[in-house]
């Protein structure tokens, strides 16, 4: 069975630009959440999504958006791109429920130039 | 937003010893606390979910026991191997509507052969 994919594994952008990075979770899996990895920090929780609705967001400023399509899979973009974007951008998927765990993705390498 | 410390931070130590992490999280709106491991290019694997005061839970040479009166856990690892050679990563998950997870930055293992 295949696992989270993300796409593209490397990505570079130039300041002001938008990114556009893609998920496809599990299958069977309904809930997709977005992490961000800067250098020097933790995973930062950015976005969760679930049967199609944005659940919860993190505390990121509003050019970070994303959606989530009927099969599940979702896209995260980042607008207005600026130097401190840049990061790896980790997805994860989980059926659902609470207090199931979630499975990664080996993430999205954003550079911004 | 979950205040996760993880210590120590990094750590190294021989082939066959046996070592221990801390992670400390808010002990209110507590709902369960999740274990990954992460090593270097891959994704986060995940070890462990425990949600109830006094769980103690066990993979291998891998264990890890909970206190959510106090707001801490441990993980243990029993005569330390060069591949558990990872940055080990708490997650608790809390508060109403809250499925994401709230990552602490990690303790980073080193095994010496």
């Amino acid at each position: 069975e295949a696992g989270v994919t993300q796409s593209p594994t490397h990505l570079i952008k130039t300041r002001g630009q938008q990114a556009t990075l893609r998920c496809s979770p599990i299958s069977g899996h309904t809930s997709v959440y977005w992490y961000q990895q800067a250098l020097g920090l933790g995973l930062q929780f950015l976005l969760w999504y679930d049967e199609g609705e944005e659940r919860n967001r993190g505390n990121f400023p509003p050019r970070f958006s994303g959606r989530q399509f009927p099969n599940y899979s979702s896209e995260l973009n980042v607008n207005a791109l600026e130097l401190e974007d840049s990061a790896l951008y980790l997805c994860a998927s989980s059926p659902g429920d609470r207090n199931t765990e979630a499975f990664f993705g080996q993430g999205t390498r954003l550079t911004v130039v | 937003i979950l205040n996760v410390e993880q210590s120590p931070q990094s750590l190294h130590v021989q082939e066959g010893d046996s070592t221990n992490f801390t992670c400390s999280f808010p002990s209110s709106n507590f709902y369960a606390l999740h274990w990954y491991r992460w090593e270097t290019a891959k994704s986060p694997e995940a070890l462990f979910v425990m949600t109830l005061n006094g769980d103690e839970k066990k993979k291998g040479r891998i264990s890890a026991t909970l206190n959510t009166k106090e707001g801490y856990s441990y993980l243990y690892i029993k005569g330390s191997q060069p591949e558990d050679s990872a940055t080990y990563l708490c997650a608790p998950q809390g508060g109403a509507g809250s499925y994401q997870l709230t990552f602490g930055k990690g303790t980073k293992l080193s095994v010496i052969p």
